[in-house]
């Protein structure tokens, strides 16, 4: 157990659709990722916060936005959703942000776009 | 690009060592983390390096040439338990904590 809690663990839901997913980063942990893992594309980095500010950001979609609040939650908003945003969405953590912080990643969820 | 090379698949023996090799762009390298990762389970960390040499840890142990942007994970006494993906990730200068991943490589361990 990383220590990275995601919720929900699964869901289904229709194109068009809106879904949130949630991530509590380890106890500590100012640094949040967020990566989607599909089959033909392996796992690509979304976006990163750090102690609520976007820190880094890769190849996220326009639909998609990410915020990370006070205690430090951070949940992953995808929108419009398509038959392609089917994957799994994992959350890490790490402790300063900074280079050398190794990244725990929480056990995803698994999204569905039927 | 930042492309990161390692191979698709391996197989080995129960109670074999098996290499898996990593090859990635050299400028603005600042890290390289190796993660075992099960089937449709999260990603563990095994090991990170950031200077040239072996890191051991027990059964895994894993190496870095930075000047030739070369590492690999060494897996020894094989178990059946170690079938799983293995990804290499880089993280490169100013690009806060950000990871990219290779495609990961299968490894199957047959008895």
């Amino acid at each position: 157990d990383s220590g990275v809690t995601q919720t929900p663990k699964h869901l289904i839901t229709a194109t068009g659709q809106r879904v949130t997913l949630r991530c509590s980063p380890r106890s500590g942990d100012l640094s949040v990722y967020w990566y989607q893992q599909s089959l033909d594309q392996g796992l690509q980095f979304l976006i990163q916060y750090y102690n609520g500010e976007e820190r880094a950001k890769g190849n996220i979609l326009e639909r998609f936005s990410a915020q990370q609040f006070p205690d430090l939650h951070s949940e992953l908003n995808l929108s419009s959703l398509e038959l392609g945003d089917s994957a799994l969405y994992f959350c890490a953590s790490s402790g300063r942000g900074t280079w050398t912080e190794t990244q725990y990643f929480g056990p995803g969820t698994r999204l569905l776009v039927l | 690009g930042q492309n990161i090379d390692q191979p698709t698949e391996m197989t080995a023996t129960e109670g074999a060592i098996v290499q898996i090799n990593c090859t990635y762009q050299t400028s603005g390298f600042n890290g390289l983390f190796w993660y075992q990762q099960h089937a449709g389970e999260a990603p563990t960390f095994l090991s990170y390096n950031v200077l040239d040499g072996l890191e051991e840890k027990g059964r895994f142990s894993s190496f870095l040439s930075r000047s030739k942007g070369y590492s690999y994970l060494l897996l020894k006494e094989l178990q059946m338990k170690d079938s799983a993906s293995y990804l290499c990730a880089v993280r490169w200068d100013n690009q806060g904590g950000k990871l990219i991943f290779g495609q990961g490589t299968e490894l199957s361990v047959k008895p």
